[in-house]
């Protein structure tokens, strides 16, 4: 089985700049979260999908935005980009009734 | 609100010795608890979960973690730490209405002396 896949690995944008960043959930999960972390610091929760809705929300701004596709592949929309948005962006997802979550590898994102 | 401490940004300790990482968490109830790993570069990687029935967990690599509701800790241990062991590792509770939002600690980074 593959696990979770997420594109690009690393990219760099500029300030006021739109990211997209894709993810690929482990097969047979149906629930995908993102996660901010930081330079040093632990994952912060930014949301969480299942069923192509919106179920869970951290405290991220709405410039922060997410889709589900019905193959439950996911994607995290970053809109205005601030420079404090640099950080790895991980995808996560979890099968119905699981309390495990599958991490992907990451996206870095710098913004200068 | 639920919160979770790691006290130690830094743990160093030789090969072979004893590891211990703590982690104290703030819930009203018995959370879910989990610790992951981090490689340098990589994701996250479950070592090992509580969720109920036996206080001591055993997860992958030789750690285990023992859950202690009356003090509130997870504190993660193995016995004796091998040099592939260095990484940096997250203690991480489940929200209460959601088992799927973890809140993570700062992390810990484990340094092996060799």
């Amino acid at each position: 089985e593959t696990g979770v896949t997420q594109s690009p690995t690393h990219l760099i944008k500029t300030r006021g700049q739109q990211v997209t960043l894709r993810c690929s959930s482990q097969s047979g999960h149906n629930t995908v979260s993102w996660y901010q972390q930081a330079l040093g610091q632990g994952p912060q929760f930014i949301f969480q999908y299942y069923r192509e809705e919106e179920n869970g929300r951290g405290n991220f701004p709405p410039r922060f935005s997410g889709l589900q596709f019905p193959n439950y592949s996911s994607e995290l929309n970053v809109n205005a980009l601030e420079l404090d948005d640099s950080a790895l962006y991980l995808c996560a997802s979890t099968g119905s009734g699981a309390n495990v979550l599958t991490f992907g590898a990451g996206s870095r994102l710098t913004v200068l | 609100a639920q919160s979770v401490t790691q006290l130690g940004s830094h743990v160093s300790v030789s090969e072979g010795a004893l590891v211990l990482l703590r982690c104290n968490y703030s819930s009203s109830v018995p959370p879910y608890l989990f610790w992951y790993v981090q490689y340098p570069n990589q994701g996250l990687q479950l070592l090992l979960k509580y969720t109920t029935g036996a206080t001591l967990v055993k997860g992958i690599n030789g750690f285990e973690a023992e859950f202690k509701k009356s003090e509130t800790s997870f504190h993660l241990t193995k016995p004796s730490a091998h040099m592939s062991d260095a990484a940096e590792y997250f203690c991480a509770v489940s929200k209460m209405d959601s088992n799927y939002q973890l809140i993570w600690g700062a992390g810990t980074k484990l340094i092996i002396k060799p």
